[in-house]
Formats: structure tokens, sequence, C-alpha cells
């Protein structure tokens, strides 16, 4: 059964600095992994899809990355702004749950001005 | 392109009331079709996901049930609220086939409040 991993669960930082949340996934037989981002009481948005034979995505200040074999994935940000702040969900299809996805936990971030 | 559409954005039901929330995708065919449930300060929960017409999975045994009428269409219900339903609803779609290849898109969520 897959598992999905988020750490931290919670991080603050100051504006500016960059900054990497961490996914783990316990099957590595994914077809891929999605970036969401959540605002308190809104939706989910996503920011990027990397498919499994795929090494990483970028979108703007947005880098992310993923190493199948090894089950994990990174989403860094650079020079973050107070409007990052968010909580940010990682997602996997595939494995032994191949018409859904598994969400981690989350990682609520907060950027100081 | 493609839009997901849920309503209602808010609802506040009594116990023992029903409950009929909608999803609605425009701009695709044959889509998959999913509800999640995010209790306050908890993680998202998958209750029910859909790979064509009249085709239910569920995830979680629960007072509530789905249906799938017309392709675009997801509409999640129960007869009779509990106290434990309250939490945000997510629909999300994405690309038709298991081994598809495609990312999820969800709705702005249904915020519901059984008192």
């Amino acid at each position: 059964k897959q598992e999905v991993t988020q750490i931290p669960a919670a991080l603050s930082v100051p504006e500016g600095e960059n900054l990497v949340l961490n996914c783990s996934f316990t099957d590595s037989a994914i077809y891929n992994l999605q970036w969401f981002r959540q605002d308190p009481g809104k939706g989910l948005t996503s920011l990027l899809l990397i498919q499994s034979s795929q090494r990483e995505q970028t979108s703007g200040r947005l880098n992310a990355s993923l190493d199948k074999s090894s089950g994990r994935s990174t989403l860094y940000i650079a020079a973050s702004q107070p409007g990052d702040s968010a909580t940010y969900l990682c997602a996997v299809k595939g494995g032994s749950s191949a018409s859904k996805i598994i969400f981690g936990s989350g990682t609520r971030l907060s950027i100081r001005p | 392109s493609q839009t997901i559409h849920q309503w209602p954005a808010t609802l506040v039901q009594p116990v023992g009331s029903p409950l009929s929330l909608e999803c609605t995708v425009e701009g695709t065919s044959n889509p998959n079709l999913y509800w999640y449930r995010q209790a306050a300060g908890r993680g998202l929960q998958l209750l029910f996901y859909s790979v064509g017409i009249g085709q239910i999975s569920s995830e979680v045994p629960q007072n509530l049930s789905a249906s799938r009428p017309q392709d675009r269409q997801f509409i999640l219900s129960s007869k009779k609220l509990l106290l434990s339903d309250s939490g945000f609803y997510l629909c999300a779609w994405s690309g038709g086939g298991s081994g598809a290849n495609y990312g999820y898109t969800f709705g702005s969520g249904t915020r519901l409040t059984v008192v």
C-alpha cells in the first residue's frame, strides 16, 4: 500500500530565503507525482506535475525533482515571498493505486516579511 | 480548456438532513472523477472515485454515497447527515484510463458544517 510522507510538517523562514520541501513515497512504481498548493479555506492549486520518466520540472521560482528509485521528491522554492505562505501537498499516482492519487499530509509554510 | 465547477461553496445543514453536492467538468470527455474530504486540520481523504458513468468505487465505509449520472457530472449524497460529516469537500478530475499520466485538477471546494 502506497504511503506518502512530507517533512517537515511546518516551516517558517524569513522572506528571501531559498527553501526545500521534502516528499517520500514507499512504492516506487508510480506514474507521476504532483505538487499542490492550498491556501486556508481554499481548494488545491496544481504547481508542478512530474511524470515517472522525468527527473525535474520547473515553473518560475519553483523546481520539483523526482528520484523514483529512492522514493523521493523535493520542491525547491527560490527567493521566497510572503505570498508563498500556504500548505504544500505532494501526491503520487500509480503503484498499487493506478486510478487514484495518494496525498502526503502537507507542509505548512510561513514566510516572514 | 477544461474547467471544473463545484457547488455550493458553503453549506450549513442540521443533523439528519439530506445532502447533495454537485461537481461538473467541462471541456473533456470520459474523465476520472473523485470526491475527497478534508477534516479540520487534517489531510485529504479519498471518499469515492469513478472511471465511467455508473461506475463508483468507495474507499471508506461511511454515511455518504456517490453517483455519476452523466459523463461529466459527479454527485455526493447523504440521506441523513451526521455531525462527523462536517468538513471541506473537494471534487477533482483527471484524464481517463488507469494508466494515463494525467495530473489532477481540483474544484474550489464546499465547506459543509453539520449543526
